[in-house]
C-alpha cells in the first residue's frame, strides 16, 4: 500500500462548480496534512495544511480531514480557470531518525472546464 | 523576503559525469529537504537536513548524496549519472522541519544524455 494515495485524474469540472479532490493515508499516526498546488513547468505552492481533524475554510478552498478514516480532502468552490492545475497531498509521519518525515501523494490533475 | 533560491536552473549532463545543485533557504529557515520529480514517479523525498545534520533519508542510491552548511544552504551531488536521473530536483525549507510548511524553490531541471 502507497504512503500517500490519490485518483490520478484527470478530473474535470465546469467552470463555477466544486471540485473535490481526494488522499487517503498508510500511517495512523501521521500528524500534518498539506495540499500543494502545481502548475506545468513551477514548483509547488501551499495551498492549505490541516492538522486537527474537521474542517478548515481559506476562501474557496477547504480541506477536510478525517483521522479515524485516514482521509483528507480539498473542495474548491466556485472553481476558475485559473485552477487548472495539479494538486498534490502531502503528509507526515515519524521518519526512521525519529523526526516528521513528509511524503507527497503523485498528485490529481484538475482541469476547469470555461 | 527572499524565498528559496536554488541554482542551476537548468542544466544538461553525460552519463557518467556527476553534478553538484545548490539551495539557499529562506532566511531563518533551518530545514532544508530535497525532492525529485520526474512524470512516472512523481515528488521523490530524498534527504532532509536540519543544522548541518541529515535528519530523514529517501529510498535513493548512494550516488546521491547532500550537506548543508553552517548557513543552512545546501548541496546536493548527484555521481556517476544515469539516463534516469534526468529530473527536476526541488529544494524546500522551512523553519523547524517537515512537520511544518516546506517552501520550494522554483527547482533544477537536470538532464543526463
Amino acid at each position: 500500500q502507497k504512503e500517500v494515495e490519490q485518483n490520478s485524474g484527470p478530473l474535470s469540472v465546469p467552470e463555477g462548480a466544486i471540485a473535490s479532490l481526494n488522499c487517503t493515508y498508510s500511517d495512523r499516526g501521521s500528524q500534518s496534512f498539506f495540499w500543494y498546488r502545481q502548475y506545468s513547468g513551477k514548483s509547488p505552492e501551499l495551498i492549505m495544511s490541516i492538522y486537527s481533524n474537521g474542517d478548515k475554510e481559506d476562501g474557496r478552498f477547504t480541506a477536510q480531514l478525517n483521522k479515524a478514516s485516514q482521509y483528507v480532502s480539498l473542495l474548491i468552490r466556485d472553481s476558475q480557470p485559473s485552477d487548472s492545475a495539479t494538486y498534490l497531498c502531502a503528509v507526515t509521519r515519524v521518519g526512521d531518525f525519529g523526526n516528521e518525515k513528509l511524503t507527497f501523494g503523485t498528485g490529481t490533475r484538475l482541469t476547469i472546464i470555461p | 523576503k527572499a524565498g528559496v533560491t536554488q541554482t542551476p536552473r537548468y542544466l544538461i549532463k553525460t552519463r557518467g559525469q556527476q553534478v553538484t545543485l545548490s539551495c539557499s533557504p529562506i532566511s531563518g529557515h533551518r530545514s532544508v529537504s530535497w525532492y525529485q520529480q520526474t512524470p512516472g514517479q512523481g515528488l521523490q523525498f530524498l534527504f532532509e537536513y536540519f543544522s548541518e545534520t541529515q535528519r530523514n533519508k529517501g529510498n535513493f542510491p548512494g550516488r546521491f548524496s547532500g550537506r548543508q552548511f553552517s548557513n543552512s544552504r545546501s548541496e546536493m551531488n548527484v555521481s556517476t549519472l544515469e539516463l534516469g536521473d534526468s529530473a527536476l530536483y526541488l529544494c524546500a525549507s522551512s523553519p523547524r522541519g517537515q512537520g511544518n510548511t516546506i517552501y520550494f524553490g522554483e527547482g533544477s531541471w537536470l538532464t543526463v544524455v
